[in-house]
């Protein structure tokens, strides 16, 4: 069964504005990744946060992470239509090296 | 480009036969691991080496095995193929333990 899920599953909006992407999971991890897939091609991992860690930033991407809620967030700021694409959390157990992912949320940025 | 490679690109065969796939990690990886994205069971791990020795262990099929050479590059082994086997089969590299990981391209797989 997947260990991460995310929220929606499918996210339609303008240039310009935010999107938020939602993710939760099941059991205790080491870190949290984010990765991101055009269609049918390779992932691009994005970020990566520890779970010691509540916020991290790169550029236009902001991720938080709250374990007690088992629970993490990705917002891309100022979207753009290149934003366009499949977005997936993957998460990491301490007990494990597998990384496990979610179902990903299919995000359309229009012009 | 993550600088993992993977050959070939595409692999249409029929069911029962076997193949092979390969994918060469990125500079300094000592970590390959293989997934199976396919639309009934989004991306599934299968496989995990590190430095030529098996690390972890997903949902692999018993009809599947992979290695890891000294030179490290890794190859899956598919055989007797069904056709519920076609799929996009990605190899990722990480330096090893909790890093990140960098993936391939993908070989689309599909069986007729």
């Amino acid at each position: 069964s997947q260990q991460g899920e995310e929220d929606p599953q499918a996210l339609s909006i303008q240039e310009g504005e935010n999107a938020t992407m939602n993710c939760s999971y099941k059991t205790s991890i080491n870190n949290l990744q984010w990765y991101r897939q055009n269609s049918g091609r390779g992932l691009v991992h994005l970020i990566l946060i520890r779970s010691n860690e509540r916020e991290k930033h790169s550029g236009r991407l902001r991720v938080t992470l709250d374990t007690s809620k088992k629970s993490s967030s990705l917002l891309i700021t100022a979207s753009r239509a290149a934003d366009t694409a499949s977005y997936f959390c993957a998460t990491l157990l301490d007990s494990s090296y597998k990384l496990i992912f979610g179902s990903g949320t299919r995000l359309l940025v229009r012009p | 480009d993550s600088g993992v490679t993977q050959t070939p690109k595409h692999l249409i065969t029929a069911t029962g036969q076997r193949v092979t796939l390969r994918c060469s990690p990125r500079s300094g990886d000592l970590s390959v691991y293989w997934y199976q994205q396919s639309l009934d069971q989004g991306l599934q791990f299968l496989i995990q080496y590190y430095n030529g020795e098996e690390r972890a262990k997903g949902n692999i099929l018993e009809r599947f095995s992979a290695q890891q050479f000294p030179d490290l590059h890794s190859e899956l082994n598919l055989s007797s193929l069904e056709l519920g086997d076609s799929a996009l089969y990605f190899c990722a590299s990480s330096v090893g333990g909790f890093a990140e990981q960098y993936f391939g391209p993908g070989t689309r797989l599909t069986v007729t």
